[in-house]
C-alpha cells in the first residue's frame, strides 16, 4: 500500500479560499467515505478537522470542508486566515483495520 | 479536557527494544480503539497499530508486524507500545490517538525515538 498522494504546498492570501487534493485508489479513497483530515502547527500533534469526506466536529470552524470524488478527496480552506498556516494531511481508511495518510500539503498564508 | 500523553522514547541502538506509554484523561478509555501513529521528516504520517477498546484485538502495519505489540491497561487508562529489534528507519515521533469511528479524534504531543549506532 502506497501513501496517498497531495501537494506538497498550496498558498494564498487572506480571505481567499484554497483547495488540497489528496489521490489515492479504488482500494482505499475510492473503496470508503472515511476519508479524514489533519492540521499541524509546528511541535504540536495533529487535529482533527474532517472526518468521513465532509464532517466536521464540535468546534472546528465552517470555514474548513471537505468532498470527495472518485478516488480523490479534497480539502477546501475559505476566507484563508494567518492561523490556517499549518500541515495539512489527509487519511483514508483501507481496509482490514490499516489506514493510510498522505504525505502532507504545506500551506502558507501570504 | 482530553489529554493523551506519551512517555518512553529516548535514544536505542539498532536490534535493542523500548516501550512506549501513553496516558489518557478526559474521556472514558474503554469506549475507544487506540492508535499508535508515527511520523518522519521524509515520509510524514504513518498508521503504526490499533487496539480495541477491550483489548482483545489487536492490528499492525506490515512494517512492524512481528517486532512491535500493542497492549492497554483500562484500569490505568494507559496505552502501550513495546518495540523490539528497532530498526534505524524506526526513527520517527510516536503519537497516541484515540479512535473513534475509523477516523483519529484526539492525538497527543508525541514523544521522540532514535534508533542510532
Amino acid at each position: 500500500q502506497s501513501a496517498l498522494t497531495q501537494p506538497a504546498s498550496v498558498s494564498g492570501s487572506p480571505g481567499q479560499s484554497i483547495t488540497i487534493s489528496c489521490t489515492g485508489t479504488s482500494s482505499d479513497v475510492g473503496s470508503y467515505n472515511l476519508v479524514s483530515w489533519y492540521q499541524q502547527h509546528p511541535g504540536k500533534g495533529p487535529k482533527l478537522m474532517i472526518y468521513e469526506v465532509n464532517k466536521r466536529p464540535s468546534g472546528v470552524s465552517y470555514r474548513f470542508s471537505g468532498s470527495k470524488s472518485g478516488n480523490t478527496a479534497s480539502l477546501t480552506i475559505s476566507g484563508l486566515q494567518a492561523e490556517d498556516e499549518a500541515d495539512y494531511y489527509c487519511c483514508s481508511y483501507a481496509g482490514r483495520t490499516t489506514w493510510l495518510f498522505g504525505g502532507g500539503t504545506k500551506v502558507t498564508v501570504l | 479536557e482530553v489529554q493523551l500523553l506519551e512517555s518512553g522514547g529516548g535514544l536505542v541502538q539498532p536490534g535493542g527494544s523500548l516501550r512506549l506509554s501513553c496516558g489518557v484523561s478526559g474521556f472514558t478509555f474503554t469506549n475507544y480503539a487506540m492508535n499508535w501513529v508515527r511520523q518522519t521528516p521524509g515520509k510524514g504520517l504513518e498508521w503504526v497499530s490499533a487496539i480495541s477498546g477491550s483489548g482483545d484485538s489487536t492490528y499492525y502495519a506490515d512494517s512492524v508486524k512481528g517486532r512491535f505489540t500493542i497492549s492497554r491497561d483500562n484500569s490505568k487508562n494507559t496505552l502501550y507500545l513495546q518495540m523490539n529489534s528497532l530498526r534505524v528507519e524506526d526513527t520517527a515521533i510516536y503519537y497516541c490517538a484515540s479512535e473513534a469511528t475509523r477516523h483519529f479524534d484526539d492525538w497527543g504531543q508525541g514523544t521522540l525515538v532514535t534508533v542510532s549506532s
